[in-house]
């Protein structure tokens, strides 16, 4: 079984709609990432959590939120789709006592946001 | 803020032949990171150097991190389409967060 897991694996939505996506982790990592790819950009960090209690926003927050419901569940919602929200979304994970720096990736959504 | 950039963006040659990467920042990072992400799946960890003027050799691919720990390279030698993919080179300034490059696409045929 893979270790991260998103669901859903792609999605369709209608501008305005509110949509979740989820990720869940079984590495026992306390760090938990969301990014968006979109093609030449490169992965941009949208929130991230270092342990339940802890949750930052990366360099591209707006028009996102999220929630670490437990140790391995970190959800990222879109309260509104936009168009220009359609993008690639990966969840990560860190904190592995042997590195902290490494991070494991989920397996991505594709979002369309029509 | 903190870049990275990569170069170049795209690459396509036929099998057998040697490439290098580049990734270049103005900005020192204590350790950094080379990922392949292959359609349909997240990036994967290939390797991470972290002292200055490191060179680490994964089979075909080398590793090397710059003296001032600023700029790393990726050279792999005679290429096989199994080394298709894009390569995202990602660097720590110290706080255990990720800057990430751009990435480059390579395309290897056969």
């Amino acid at each position: 079984d893979a270790d991260v897991t998103q669901t859903p694996r792609n999605r369709i939505t209608k501008t305005g709609k509110r949509i979740m996506l989820e990720c869940s982790q079984t590495k026992g990592h306390d760090r938990m990432y969301w990014y968006r790819q979109d093609p030449g950009l490169g992965l941009r960090l949208i929130y991230y959590s270092f342990d339940v209690k802890d949750i930052n926003k990366g360099e591209i927050s707006d028009g996102y939120s999220v929630s670490r419901q437990a140790q391995a569940k970190f959800s990222l919602s879109l309260e509104s789709a936009i168009p220009n929200q359609t993008a690639l979304y990966f969840c990560a994970t860190s904190g592995g006592d042997r590195d902290k720096r490494t991070q494991y990736f989920g397996p991505g959504t594709r979002l369309l946001v029509l | 803020t903190q870049l990275l950039e990569q170069s170049p963006q795209f690459l396509s040659i036929q099998e057998g032949e040697n490439l290098t990467v580049y990734c270049n920042s103005s900005s020192v990072f204590s350790s950094l990171q080379w990922y392949r992400q292959e359609p349909g799946e997240g990036p994967v960890l290939l390797v991470t150097v972290v002292t200055g003027g490191e060179v680490k050799k994964l089979k075909r691919l080398t590793f090397q991190f710059g003296d001032a720990r600023k700029d790393s390279s990726l050279h792999i030698t005679a290429a096989q389409p199994g080394d298709t993919g894009l390569y995202l080179c990602a660097g720590a300034p110290g706080n255990y967060q990720l800057i990430w490059g751009a990435g480059t696409k390579l395309i290897i045929k056969p």
